[in-house]
């Protein structure tokens, strides 16, 4: 079946644009999540979506980051502004269920973002 | 919070040799543990996860780990690593009633022929 989609693959912008990053995730999975992947830092959080509840946005490193999930299925992330340390892999997840520690994170292949 | 580390950044082996990868985390109560693996190009794939019950954990090609909870380790283990091996290898800890999952930085995994 099919797995977590993000498009783009890659993304090259300018300092100071705007960007947008889309994520299908699994059709039926309730749960999605949105992380950075920075050379040598692992994966770092930036927020969670379950059902029609309110988002986690506990990870999301500023105010110029901002996500939203349309239908409870696609997920937009938005940068705007963008800076070099922006410069990261975008990884989206989702999973069945809520309570995302518990239940297994199916990855995207994620989007490279490169700000000049 | 939790937290995870990765001592190793990057490790070669020889094909056919074993290979124990290093995860140490942080957390006050028992964690969720898992480790993922990502190819070239891929997405992450999760290899195994510890909830509870026996320490020794078995996963998918092969990979076991081990919950150390006196050690605070959850290390990842392969008696023969093949070529198709070669990856970026994730430790990840999460928390019962959190869904802020923490990975570790990575280790490389190079394989010799």
């Amino acid at each position: 079946g099919a797995g977590v989609s993000q498009s783009p693959s890659n993304k090259v912008t300018e300092k100071g644009k705007d960007v947008e990053l889309r994520c299908d995730p699994i059709s039926g999975h309730t749960a999605l999540y949105w992380y950075r992947q920075s050379l040598g830092q692992g994966l770092e959080f930036l927020i969670y979506f379950q059902g029609n509840s309110a988002p986690d946005k506990s990870g999301l490193p500023s105010d110029r980051f901002s996500a939203e999930r349309t239908g409870g299925s696609v997920s937009t992330l938005t940068i705007q502004r963008t800076q070099q340390e922006d410069s990261a892999v975008y990884l989206c997840a989702s999973s069945l269920e809520g309570w995302g520690a518990y239940n297994e994170q199916f990855f995207g292949p994620g989007t490279r973002l490169t700000v000049l | 919070a939790q937290s995870v580390t990765q001592p190793d950044i990057h490790i070669t082996v020889s094909e056919g040799a074993s290979l124990e990868l290093r995860c140490n985390y942080s957390y006050g109560a028992t964690p969720y543990l898992f480790w993922y693996v990502q190819s070239p190009g891929q997405g992450l794939q999760l290899l195994l996860k510890y909830f509870s019950g026996d320490t020794l954990v078995q996963g998918i090609k092969g990979f076991e780990a081990e919950f150390k909870r006196s050690q605070s380790s959850f290390n990842l283990r392969k008696p023969s690593v093949h070529w198709s091996d070669a990856a970026e290898y994730f430790c990840a800890v999460g928390m019962y009633n959190n869904n802020d999952m923490r990975f570790g930085a990575g280790t490389r995994l190079t394989v010799k022929p």
